[in-house]
């Protein structure tokens, strides 16, 4: 069964650093990742996804990649600010069928 | 975007009854739709796929008779925690694709249950 796993779990910096969170598959199979937001008490918000023929995609101050041979992906977010607190989760489908298994997810906190 | 919206977003119910949690696409047709929960301190995990007009696929270790899923219409699918119990206490979130946007999945707000 495909397992996810997030490395920092948590995270806190100050405001302005880059950084880079990292998310493995122990499946290197994936056919689509995506990186999602989640605020505390609240869904899910999309932030990058990278379909099937893609290794690397960029929105604003994120950059999200992911190598197929590793099973692995980053995102990388560029002079974080405060408003980028919250627990950043990665996930993967194996078919294209959008259903997908979820990493455990990095807790950050952007000090001011 | 696809809009996908999940209600109630908060529910708190005595044990032993039963909640319905529905998931409706508001602009487009959702011909499959997704439900996962997600216990304190861990990451979401996949309960069941649902395609429009068929009976539900679930994970293992997912009771099908527990948690019923009907997903009757191409806009609006529902969960429903029978005889619910302290330890479903959870929060619970759908997401529904399209085959027009076989790619991504369009998730809901997620749904906080409380049973006591």
């Amino acid at each position: 069964k495909q397992e996810v796993t997030q490395i920092p779990a948590a995270l806190s910096v100050p405001e302005g650093e880059n950084l880079v969170l990292n998310c493995s598959f122990t499946d290197s199979a994936i056919y689509n990742l995506q990186w999602f937001r989640q605020d505390p008490g609240k869904g899910l918000t999309s932030l990058l996804l990278i379909q099937s023929s893609q290794r690397e995609q960029t929105s604003g101050r994120l950059n999200a990649s992911l190598d197929k041979s590793s099973g692995r992906s980053t995102l990388y977010i560029a002079a974080s600010q405060p408003g980028d607190s919250a627990t950043y989760l990665c996930a993967g489908d194996q078919t294209g069928a959008n259903n997908l298994f979820f990493g455990t997810g990095t807790r950050l906190t952007v000090i001011p | 975007g696809a809009v996908v919206s999940q209600h109630p977003s908060r529910v708190i119910c005595k044990s032993g009854t039963s909640v319905k949690i529905e998931c409706r696409s508001l602009d487009f047709q959702a011909t499959t739709m997704f439900w996962y929960r997600q216990f304190p301190k861990q990451s979401l995990m996949l309960m069941a796929t649902s395609n429009e007009g068929s009976k539900a696929t679930y994970e293992q270790g997912v009771e099908k008779d527990k948690f019923l899923i009907n997903h009757a219409s191409l806009t609006l699918s529902t969960l429903t925690v029978t005889s619910a119990h302290p330890e479903d206490s959870s929060f619970y979130i759908c997401s529904a694709s399209t085959r027009n946007s076989i790619t991504e999945a369009f998730f809901g707000q997620g749904t906080r249950l409380t049973v006591v």
